[in-house]
C-alpha cells in the first residue's frame, strides 16, 4: 500500500485567486493521478500527472486552468487558477503502485470552497 | 465509452439487515472492477476488488463477484452495522490504468 498526505486539507479562497495543492506519497509510484469531486458528486479525473513531462488531461480540463507538476516520482502538485464558487470541490491525490495489479490508492482531499 | 451504473441511493437499513448495492458496466476489453468506500468526513478506502471473471472480493464481511456475462459487480452484506454508514461507489479500471467512478451511493444504517 502507500501512504498519501495532501497539504492543505482544506482551504476558503476568494474569486479569482489561485490555489496550489500538494501530494506527497512515502514510496515512488508510477503513475499519480488527481481527481474532483463536486459535491454529492462521484469522482472526476482531472488529469495523469507524468513525472518529467506534461500532465494528460481529461476532456473538460485543460492546463490553463488546472496546471499540473510532477518533478520527481513522490511529490506532485495541482494548481487551481482564477477560481469561481464553481471550483468549490474536493481535490484528490491518487496513486497506482508498479505492479499493483491495478489498485489505487487515495490521499485524504483537499476540501475547497471559493467565496 | 466506458461507463459504471450504481443503484441510487439513499439507502436506509436498520442495524442487521441485507444489504445489496447494485452495480453494472460498460467496457472494453477485461477491466479490473472495485468498491471504494467513504466515510463522512472521510477520503476513499479501497474496500475489496476483483481481477478477473468469476473472482470474487471480499473484506469487512461485504464481498462482490465479478459476473462477466451479465457485466455486474453487486455489493453484498449479510448484517450491516451502524458503523457501514457511508457512501459506496463501484469503480472499474481498464488497461489504460484509468479508474472510472460509478456516481456513488449512500448507505445509512439505524439502530
Amino acid at each position: 500500500s502507500a501512504v498519501i498526505s495532501q497539504k492543505p486539507s482544506r482551504d476558503i479562497c476568494q474569486r479569482g485567486t489561485s490555489l496550489t495543492i500538494q501530494c506527497q506519497v512515502d514510496s515512488q509510484v508510477t503513475m499519480m493521478f488527481w481527481y474532483r469531486q463536486q459535491p454529492g458528486q462521484s469522482l472526476t479525473l482531472i488529469a495523469t500527472a507524468n513525472q518529467g513531462s506534461e500532465a494528460t488531461y481529461e476532456s473538460g480540463f485543460v492546463i490553463d486552468k488546472f496546471p499540473i507538476s510532477r518533478p520527481n516520482l513522490t511529490f506532485s502538485t495541482l494548481t487551481v487558477s482564477n477560481m469561481s464558487p464553481e471550483d468549490s470541490s474536493i481535490y484528490l491525490c491518487s496513486v497506482a503502485l508498479k505492479g499493483s495489479s491495478y489498485e489505487q490508492y487515495f490521499g485524504p482531499g483537499t476540501r475547497l470552497t471559493v467565496t | 465509452g466506458n461507463s459504471v451504473t450504481q443503484m441510487e441511493g439513499p439507502v436506509t437499513l436498520s442495524e442487521e439487515a441485507f444489504l445489496t448495492i447494485n452495480c453494472t458496466y460498460t467496457a472494453t476489453g477485461y477491466p479490473s472492477l472495485f468498491w471504494y468506500v467513504q466515510y463522512p468526513g472521510e477520503g476513499l478506502q479501497l474496500l475489496l476488488k476483483a481481477t478477473k471473471a468469476d473472482d470474487k472480493g471480499s473484506n469487512k464481511g461485504f464481498e462482490a463477484t465479478y459476473r462477466k456475462e451479465t457485466t455486474s459487480f453487486h455489493l453484498e452484506k449479510g448484517s450491516v452495522q451502524v458503523s457501514d454508514s457511508a457512501v459506496y461507489f463501484c469503480a472499474l479500471r481498464t488497461s489504460y490504468d484509468k479508474v472510472i467512478f460509478g456516481p456513488g451511493t449512500s448507505l445509512s444504517v439505524i439502530p
